[in-house]
C-alpha cells in the first residue's frame, strides 16, 4: 500500500530538548515536504526536498532542520523545540517526474512544547 | 503570489441534502488542484485529484469540477451523511513553483442528523 509514514503521531516536550520527527514514504517519490497547520494560518511549508541530497526552505523554515541522504527519508528536525513550535506537523511526498500527479501526506504529528 | 480561497469558512445542512463547497485560486497557471478530507485534529485524505486539462472527477458521492479559466473549483458532495462531518480543504500546485502545495483555509461541514 502507498503511503507516508510519520512518527511519533503525538509528542510532549519541554522547551530547548532536541527532536526528531521521522517521515519515510515507500513510492519512490524524489519530492518530499514538511507542513505545519496551526489555526487561522492554515498549512505553512516548512522545508523541501526535490532528491536526495537537495532540500530547500519553504515559508517558515526558522527553528527547524531536514535531511535527505535516502530518498525514500525526510525528518524534521528541531534542535532546540520552543513554544511557538507547538502545532500539527504534516510530511507529504510525490513524483517529480510529472507534478500533475497526486501527493500523498503522512497521518499527522501533534507536537506540543511546553 | 497564489492564493487559494475557500467559501464559506464553515457550513451547517441536515442530513441528505446535496451541497457544494467552492475553492478559488488566483493564478491559473496550475498542474493540479487537489481535494483533501481532515477530521479533527486528524491527517490528511486525499479525495480527488483534477489535473489542469481535466473539468471534472468523480468518485461515489464526490464530484470535484475545474475551471481554470475562472480559477474556481467545486466540490459537490451529493446525499450527505453525518459520516460527511469534517473539514474539506482544497490545494494547487502551480507550475511557476512545482516544490510547493498551496492550501486554503478550508470550510468546516457540518451534517446535522
Amino acid at each position: 500500500e502507498a503511503q507516508v509514514t510519520q512518527n511519533p503521531r503525538y509528542l510532549i516536550t519541554v522547551t530547548g530538548k532536541k527532536l526528531t520527527v521521522t517521515c519515510s514514504q515507500n513510492m519512490n517519490h524524489e519530492y518530499m515536504s514538511w507542513y505545519r497547520q496551526d489555526p487561522g494560518l492554515g498549512l505553512r511549508q516548512i522545508y523541501y526536498s526535490m532528491n536526495v541530497e537537495v532540500t530547500d526552505k519553504g515559508d517558515v523554515p526558522e527553528g527547524y532542520k531536514v535531511s535527505r541522504k535516502e530518498k525514500r527519508n525526510f525528518p524534521l528536525i528541531l534542535e532546540s523545540p520552543s513554544p511557538n513550535q507547538t502545532s500539527l506537523y504534516f510530511c507529504a511526498s510525490s513524483t517529480n517526474i510529472n507534478p500533475n500527479t497526486e501527493a500523498f501526506f503522512g497521518q499527522g504529528t501533534r507536537l506540543t512544547v511546553v | 503570489k497564489q492564493e487559494v480561497t475557500q467559501i464559506p469558512a464553515a457550513l451547517s445542512v441536515p442530513e441528505g441534502e446535496n451541497l457544494v463547497l467552492n475553492c478559488s485560486f488566483t493564478d491559473s497557471a496550475i498542474y493540479n488542484l487537489q481535494w483533501f478530507r481532515q477530521d479533527p485534529g486528524k491527517g490528511l485524505t486525499s479525495l480527488l485529484l483534477i489535473q489542469s486539462s481535466q473539468r471534472e472527477q468523480t468518485s461515489g458521492r464526490l464530484n470535484a469540477s475545474l475551471d481554470k479559466s475562472s480559477g474556481r473549483s467545486t466540490l459537490y458532495i451529493a446525499a450527505s451523511q453525518p459520516g460527511d462531518s469534517a473539514t474539506y480543504l482544497c490545494a494547487v500546485r502551480k507550475y511557476s513553483s512545482a516544490s510547493k502545495i498551496i492550501f486554503g483555509s478550508g470550510t468546516r461541514l457540518s451534517i446535522r442528523p
